[in-house]
């Protein structure tokens, strides 16, 4: 069991929208900066959001962050086929001194 | 800018132990942390540990503790992930990562370590 919880799994049509969320707790959330990552098979992750709502240089603006409280979320506008992937979200958990992942969201564009 | 390259493929037998070096170019390790994640056949994501270069300090996710050891080489701006008593569960990809809080921003290429007697 993950520390942080996403859905397993999401899908929708290319051109829509989508929300990830993940959802975590005062120690690790509620503290600290959430990062999230794409990850396409055979591939290395790749850093998406840095910092709660950063983006790195690259990173196209249809993806974007954001936190309140315990919960952050990832979303994705103007689906691309491409977009299909796992994403996760990860940070820092000051109860484990330990960094945690999200289970992952695989994203389906149907 | 800095690149993380990672050490070969390995297979191991149960009960052995498998040491995964990662090794920084284009720029020393700064004040990063270097962190240890891993990936198991059908598996998300999963921290193992860190350690920041410059202090020698590690973190380590408790499911490892007491069977992983982070070390770093200034000199030669490497670091190393030791992992001991292997099962079978522990065949991953096991990827080196730099970060300064914990956004994982270059990552190594990825070494499978497959464990089967």
């Amino acid at each position: 069991q993950s520390v942080l919880t996403q859905p397993p799994s999401m899908s929708a049509a290319p051109g829509q929208m989508v929300t990830i969320s993940c959802f975590g707790s005062d120690s690790n959330i509620g503290s600290n900066y959430v990062s999230w990552y794409q990850h396409l098979p055979g591939t290395v992750p790749k850093l998406l959001i840095y910092d709660d709502n950063g983006r790195p240089s690259g990173i196209p603006g249809r993806f974007s962050g954001s936190k309140s409280g315990t919960s952050a979320t990832l979303d994705i506008t103007g689906l691309q086929t491409g977009d299909e992937a796992d994403y996760y979200c990860a940070t820092w958990d000051n109860s484990l001194s330990a960094g945690v992942f999200g289970g992952g969201t695989r994203l389906t564009v149907l | 800018q800095l690149q993380l390259v990672q050490s070969g493929a390995e297979v191991k037998k149960p009960g052995s132990s498998v040491k995964v070096s990662c090794k920084a170019s284009g720029d020393s390790f700064g004040s990063y942390s270097i962190n240890w994640v891993r990936q198991a056949p059908g598996q998300g994501l999963e921290w193992m540990g860190n350690i920041i270069p410059v202090f020698g300090t590690t973190n380590y996710a408790r499911r490892f503790q007491g069977r992983v050891t982070i070390t770093a080489d200034e000199s030669t701006v490497t670091a190393y992930m030791d992992l001991s008593g292997l099962r079978s569960g522990d065949t991953a990809v096991y990827y080196c990562a730099k970060s300064i809080t914990m956004a994982l921003d270059v990552w190594g290429q990825g070494t499978t370590v497959i464990v089967s007697s």
